[in-house]
């Protein structure tokens, strides 16, 4: 079973701050998802990639496949950037494994 | 608007009582899931189905049980079996597999009285 990190737990930033919120898994995989779960509890996927880099708006993900590791960038964080990352990585047949999650908190 | 919606979105069960969380999709994907989150852990897999009338045990079906009827529908029923139920429900869906994108619903609350 893939074990999926995700580091850190706990990040507090000020307005205006880069972030980068890491995760790390076990097994090789051929695709890693990056979720965004807001305080109400709705999740949205926010990017799936399999190599190099994706890019949408303030948000950036990269992976290298052979370190297995991946980050997610936020970059001019904004108070409504606060929420919980959550990396996933697929398992066998349809199931995903997923990180415990990094709470980001943007202070004003 | 496609999507998928969730309901009810708080539950209070009573002892011994069974309760049905019931999860539709409009995207019209084949693949459907059923998530538990429990404070500072991980997503974790209860059931998911590929097709229609066939479904499959996740990681934490104990004291669970689920249909799929229909495309549209995937609704899961808390037993009373399940001794722990108090945690948020997530159902999701999917084109099909574990690597295509898993749109998700706002979740269910529940609560035991």
């Amino acid at each position: 079973k893939n074990e999926v990190e995700q580091s850190p737990q706990n990040l507090t930033a000020q307005e205006g701050e880069f972030i980068t919120i890491n995760c790390s898994y076990s097994v090789g995989i051929s695709a890693l998802h990056w979720l965004q779960q807001h305080p109400g509890g709705g999740i949205v996927s926010l990017f799936m990639l399999s190599s190099g880099k994706k890019k949408h708006g303030r948000l950036i993900a990269t992976i290298n496949i052979q370190e297995k590791h991946s980050s997610l960038h936020i970059t001019a964080s904004h108070p409504r950037d606060s929420a919980v990352y959550i990396c996933a990585v697929p398992g066998s047949n349809y199931k995903l494994t997923f990180g415990k999650g990094t709470l980001l908190t943007v202070n004003p | 608007d496609g999507g998928i919606t969730q309901s009810p979105k708080y539950l209070f069960r009573k002892e011994g009582q069974n309760v049905t969380l019931s999860c539709e999709q409009n995207l019209n994907h084949d693949a459907m899931y059923w998530y538990r989150q429990d404070p500072g852990q991980g997503l974790r897999l209860i059931y998911y189905s590929q097709i229609v009338n066939d479904f499959q045990k996740g990681d934490i079906a104990e004291g669970y049980s689920v249909s799929r009827e229909k495309k549209e529908s995937f609704p899961l029923t808390v037993t009373s079996a399940q001794k722990n139920p108090t945690a948020f429900y997530l159902c999701a869906s999917s084109i099909a597999g574990a690597e295509e994108t898993q749109y998700f619903g706002p979740g269910t609350r529940l609560l035991v009285l």
